[in-house]
């Protein structure tokens, strides 16, 4: 499969505790964008990256979040001290930077629930 | 801010043409119309786009009117697994980032 892949996919944790999600884009993607997804809602955008510059982060990534793509291929964003509230659905996306009217493409998400 | 309006949801016949309208009345010249669908619990899968031709792939037909203030998706013969909510986007492709920013979508159910 050569489609954006995340993972875990499933996360149950404490309240309080540390969570980290991967993600790998399609190969040769230089752009790689963070969202996140409540229940009933559109997704929202957290980041984005264009290889391993972060040049973009939304008011909504809390100083508890943080997201880094160290060598400008896969991605992790990592959540501290987890609060119910953060419980969604974290998708990322990634997309060339030109050619093919740079379409994103989302990975399948990685569902964190917060007890 | 969403830069689109949707209905809320339609419903479509199993084996009819499902056809999906957008107002997009504020779209510059250098503004794409993007259609996504989510089938629940996955994540966004990437539909059509076009800027003011219309479009047509495997997938669906894109329409947009000579004034670019609207916009209808098409598919053809809509099957269950087309449920899903569809969401229509206003991307500009020169801005920097020119990330996706998501409305409400409309919800569509096919039945049979």
């Amino acid at each position: 499969d050569t489609g954006v892949s995340q993972d875990p996919r499933h996360k149950i944790t404490k309240r309080g505790q540390n969570v980290t999600f991967r993600c790998d884009p399609i190969s040769e993607h230089n752009r790689l964008y963070w969202y996140r997804q409540t229940l009933g809602q559109g997704p929202e955008f957290l980041t984005y990256f264009q290889n391993e510059a972060q040049l973009e982060k939304s008011r909504l990534l809390s100083d508890r979040f943080s997201a880094e793509r160290p060598k400008g291929s896969f991605s992790t964003l990592e959540i501290q001290r987890t609060e119910q509230g953060d419980s969604a659905m974290y998708l990322c996306a990634s997309s060339p930077r030109s050619g093919s009217g740079n379409t994103i493409y989302f990975g399948e998400g990685s569902w964190l629930t917060v007890v | 801010d969403a830069k689109t309006t949707q209905p809320t949801s339609m419903d479509c016949a199993e084996g009819r043409a499902a056809n999906l309208p957008c107002n997009h009345s504020t779209i510059s010249g250098n503004e794409y119309v993007y259609w996504y669908r989510q089938i629940h619990s996955q994540g966004p899968q990437y539909i059509i786009h076009g800027l003011k031709n219309n479009e047509t792939n495997e997938m669906a037909s894109l329409i947009i009117t000579e004034d670019r203030k609207s916009s209808t998706l098409i598919l053809p013969h809509a099957t269950l697994r087309d449920t899903a909510v569809y969401y229509c986007i206003v991307r500009h492709l020169m801005e920097y980032g020119n990330k996706l920013v998501f409305g409400a979508g409309t919800i569509l159910r096919v039945k049979s």
